[in-house]
């Protein structure tokens, strides 16, 4: 238990469906990010909230939605996705307003399949 | 952009030492972190650097050389249960106030 919890831990979904990933923190940090991480590559940055607005959209295409009700709770909504679009989404918290020396608190992730 | 490079698979063996490099440009260098990933789980902290020098935590020490935009990891007395993906990620004030950059990582696998 990483203190972030992830779910599901794995999901399988046709390129119709539409589904969502959920991440949950209960460390009081204000700030919550999704990353996409694929084979031999380095993690992704998608999104960034803090304290439950927006602040950065790396260019990630509109089929990948996310939500952020409050600081504890972040959402990824899913649809139409492509098989390209399969990896482990990690969902991370931290601190925002000052400099952290532990950077974030990662969960376990989502392993996604796109069939 | 951030250019972060390390290698991407190392072995060693057990009871041995082990260093993992990473270099880096940015020109908004705040801090330089080092996580340790087992498959299937979620990256974990191991050290944070952000003034040049060396960290000694345990078996693990992290150096930093912002002048030289080089980072390593340094793992003595390996144990098998070290074979595990480790990620060099730099801090960039530029982009926001807390947003981590990250390698592609780079596989340990410590043998017998």
């Amino acid at each position: 238990e990483t203190g972030v919890t992830q779910t599901p831990r794995h999901l399988v979904m046709g390129m119709t469906n539409k589904k969502s990933l959920k991440c949950e923190q209960h460390l009081g940090h204000n700030a919550m990010y999704w990353y996409k991480q694929s084979a031999k590559k380095p993690l992704e940055l998608m999104f960034v909230y803090n304290f439950k607005e927006q602040t950065e959209n790396n260019s990630v295409p509109s089929r990948f939605s996310p939500e952020c009700p409050n600081s504890s709770h972040l959402f990824l909504h899913l649809h139409t996705l492509q098989p390209e679009d399969s990896a482990l989404y990690l969902c991370a918290s931290s601190q925002t307003g000052g400099v952290s020396s532990y950077g974030y608190t990662f969960g376990s992730g989502t392993r996604l399949t796109v069939v | 952009g951030q250019n972060i490079d390390q290698p991407t698979e190392m072995t060693a063996t057990e009871g041995a030492i082990v260093q993992i490099n990473c270099t880096y440009q940015t020109s908004g260098f705040n801090g330089l972190f080092w996580y340790q990933q087992h498959a299937g789980e979620a990256p974990t902290f191991l050290s944070y650097n952000v003034l040049d020098g060396l960290e000694e935590k345990g078996r693990f020490s992290s150096f930093l050389s912002r002048s030289k935009g080089y980072s390593y990891l340094l793992l003595k007395e390996l144990q098998m249960k070290d074979s595990a993906s480790y990620l060099c990620a730099v801090r960039d004030r530029r982009t926001g106030a807390n947003n981590l950059f990250f390698g592609t990582g780079t596989r340990l696998t410590v043998i017998p």
